[in-house]
């Protein structure tokens, strides 16, 4: 079946700009997470969703950021007010859950360059 | 908070030969799982391997085992016969057990090379 798939592969966007970023999760799976991995780095968590709602958006960095995903399937990153620093790979992974720990899948990630 | 340190950002190895990379890691928790991902250049991340913290076995998927050191917080990735296409950054991820899907914590990665 088809795996994690984000949109767009890649966005260049002007400092102060808005971007949307968007995940597709494999069909079933109720979580959903972001991680974001700068140059050189491992990824950091942003958030994390169970179903339509944030149970976890412990990592987003400030509020300039916010994900949704209203319907429990797919899932948007928006980032207002865009800065240099923001500038990395956005990755998205989800899996099943159940009471005992599942693998995370994640997409080829969404590369953001912040000119 | 826990974080996962990996001390050796590149190996490299050649082709058929063991390589063994490092991982350890600071945690209050008792109940936890250590993970190994693959990131080829494609930016894909891959689980390689997992290891539950209450089994005492060490895990192992065909060329790709572990070394894990509960007292130590000590968890190393023996890669053998090494092949071209293990060629990639190798991340070890921590994750609480808190009866469900949780978050990753990420180390900063070792990028390994396997030369022909």
């Amino acid at each position: 079946g088809a795996g994690v798939s984000q949109t767009p592969s890649n966005k260049v966007t002007e400092k102060g700009k808005y971007v949307e970023l968007r995940c597709d999760p494999i069909s079933g799976h109720t979580a959903l997470y972001w991680y974001r991995q700068s140059l050189g780095q491992g990824p950091e968590f942003l958030i994390y969703f169970q179903g339509t709602g944030a149970a976890d958006d412990s990592g987003l960095p400030n509020d300039r950021f916010f994900a949704v995903r209203p319907e429990g399937s797919v899932s948007t990153l928006k980032i207002q007010r865009t800065e240099r620093g923001d500038s990395a790979v956005y990755l998205c992974a989800s899996s099943l859950y159940h009471t005992t720990v599942n693998e995370q899948f994640f997409g080829p990630g969404t590369r953001l360059t912040v000119l | 908070a826990q974080t996962v340190t990996q001390s050796q950002p590149e190996m490299s190895v050649q082709e058929a030969e063991t390589v063994t990379l490092s991982c350890t890691y600071d945690t209050s928790e008792n109940n936890y799982y250590l993970f190994w991902y693959k990131q080829p250049p494609s930016r894909q991340m891959i689980l390689v391997i997992r290891q539950e913290a209450y089994k005492q076995q060490n895990a192992t998927e065909n060329r790709f085992s572990v070394n894990f050191q509960k007292a130590a917080k000590s968890f190393s990735l023996k890669i053998s016969d090494s092949q071209l296409g293990d060629t990639a950054m190798y991340f070890c991820a921590f994750m609480k057990h808190q009866g469900g899907s949780e978050k990753l914590v990420f180390g900063k990665g070792t990028k390994l090379t396997v030369n022909p």
